[in-house]
């Protein structure tokens, strides 16, 4: 399977700025993932972002708050911009690696605290 | 639009019990159905999948789920726990020739006494 590295693995923001979190992956893979899991929730998917168009963001999240890079096959950005408490979670990426369902493999996440 | 229930919000068991933590999805067409776990303080892993063939699969550390497409069901089962297994449990759907992405269920917390 797909070998994810996430950074930063975690943070402490004050509100009213803006993170930056990265995924990079070890081959290129078709489509990205990100997704949310707030304190003690299970996980949200946020938006899925593939190589050279805009990312296709789920109900309840938009671009203005959570913009998305995906400049090329193994590397995508997800901005948590104008970030409040409620923002505080962990962050994933997560790639699905050949055959569509055949498996799907996650970063190790980032925790965002922000005060 | 896919989705996914887990009725279990926290199990409480004791070792050597046994353990079978429901799922069930809501999509007319066929899917792909997976089992994570994550550990305390630790990121997901998969427990199984399934994606084809055999309804009965089985996965790591002894887990097996059964898809009955006709509940619209992928229960997760171990016929003996362990202390080690104390972790929060999410089913995962996928709906093929829809989308590629994998919506979550509200996850299942086990906690298991020795």
């Amino acid at each position: 399977s797909a070998v994810i590295s996430q950074k930063p693995s975690r943070d402490i923001c004050q509100r009213g700025t803006s993170l930056t979190i990265q995924c990079q992956v070890d081959s290129q893979v078709t489509m990205m993932f990100w997704y949310r899991q707030q304190p003690g929730q299970s996980l949200t998917l946020i938006a899925t972002a593939n190589q050279g168009s805009e990312a296709t963001y789920e109900s309840g999240f938009v671009i203005d708050k959570f913009p998305i890079s995906r400049p090329n096959l193994t590397f995508s950005t997800l901005t948590v911009s104008n970030m409040s408490p409620e923002d505080s979670s962990i962050y994933l990426c997560s790639v699905e690696r050949g055959l569509i369902g055949n498996g799907y493999t996650f970063g190790s996440g980032t925790r965002l605290t922000v005060v | 639009a896919q989705s996914v229930s887990q009725h279990n919000h926290h199990v409480i068991l004791s070792e050597a019990a046994s353990l079978e933590l429901g799922c069930n999805y809501s999509y007319g067409g066929t899917v792909n159905l997976f089992w994570y776990v994550q550990y305390p303080g630790q990121h997901l892993q998969l427990l199984l999948k399934y994606f084809s063939g055999d309804p009965l699969v089985k996965g790591i550390k002894g887990f097996e789920a059964e898809f009955i497409k006709s509940k619209f069901s992928f229960n997760l089962r171990k016929p003996s726990v362990q202390w080690s297994d104390t972790a929060e449990y999410f089913c995962a759907v996928n709906a093929r020739g829809n989308t590629d992405k994998l919506i979550f269920g509200t996850g299942t917390r086990l906690q298991v006494f020795p």
